[in-house]
């Protein structure tokens, strides 16, 4: 099935700083999915979002269900060198051809500097 | 601890060789799955199974096949067929998927396979 839109690939950013990133699709989903991922590592859930406008935060991540249920949003603020990872996004469309049907962003790589 | 065991962590085939992998989950979940991860793309699925005795082919089946014969259980064997086979291989589960219930998917800790 088609994947989602992740911006941006990669982030260069310095301890201390605040990141954001962002998952798009052209349909409308029902379910957002964030998730970290370390080097050589399975993916660990960090937020899972189920309505639209449905604000949610774990300790300094905070995810949005965009109100057009086609976006989603992860922030981190004051960003530290165990932030440093793949982020990516998941998502159910509203619409599926199968009852199992969850697509997913290509990540964005953040390096976060001392 | 609850969560989804996959093994080896690393494994090597040779040309013509069938590999199996192991993925064993204590979640209660009824469904698993299996993707593959290659750099700088999203997750493929390759197949998954909704119940015991049942799986469905996902995106990029071919080369592989699998097995559901209990619950906690989902082996994906890699086989010769498969021609790219070097790749991350990821086993997760959930409770269920179908559009609306809200569940969520959890992953193992991955394999690597690599063609020697």
């Amino acid at each position: 099935g088609q994947q989602l839109n992740q911006s941006p690939q990669s982030m260069f950013i310095q301890e201390g700083e605040d990141v954001s990133m962002n998952c798009t699709s052209s349909s409308i989903f029902n379910t957002w999915l964030w998730y970290k991922q370390d080097p050589g590592e399975g993916p660990v859930l960090l937020i899972a979002l189920y309505k639209a406008g449905e604000l949610t935060s774990n300790g300094r991540l905070t995810a949005q269900f965009g109100i057009t249920r086609k976006d989603s949003f992860l922030n981190i603020s004051a960003s530290i060198p165990s932030d440093v990872g793949i982020y990516f996004c998941a998502g159910q469309p509203q619409v599926s051809y199968n009852n199992n049907d969850m697509r997913f962003g290509a990540g964005t790589r953040l390096t976060v500097k001392p | 601890d609850g969560g989804i065991t996959q093994s080896p962590k690393y494994l090597f085939r040779k040309e013509g060789q069938n590999v199996t992998l192991s993925c064993e989950q204590n979640l209660n979940h009824d469904a698993m799955y299996w993707y593959r991860q290659d750099p700088g793309q999203g997750l493929r699925l390759i197949y998954y199974s909704q119940i015991v005795n049942d799986f469905q082919k996902g995106d990029i089946a071919e080369g592989y096949s699998v097995s559901r014969e209990k619950k906690e259980s989902f082996p994906l064997t890699v086989t010769s067929a498969q021609k790219n086979p070097t790749a991350f291989y990821l086993c997760a589960s959930s409770i269920d998927l179908r559009p609306g219930t809200g569940n969520t998917i959890y992953f193992g800790e991955g394999s690597w396979l690599t063609v020697v």
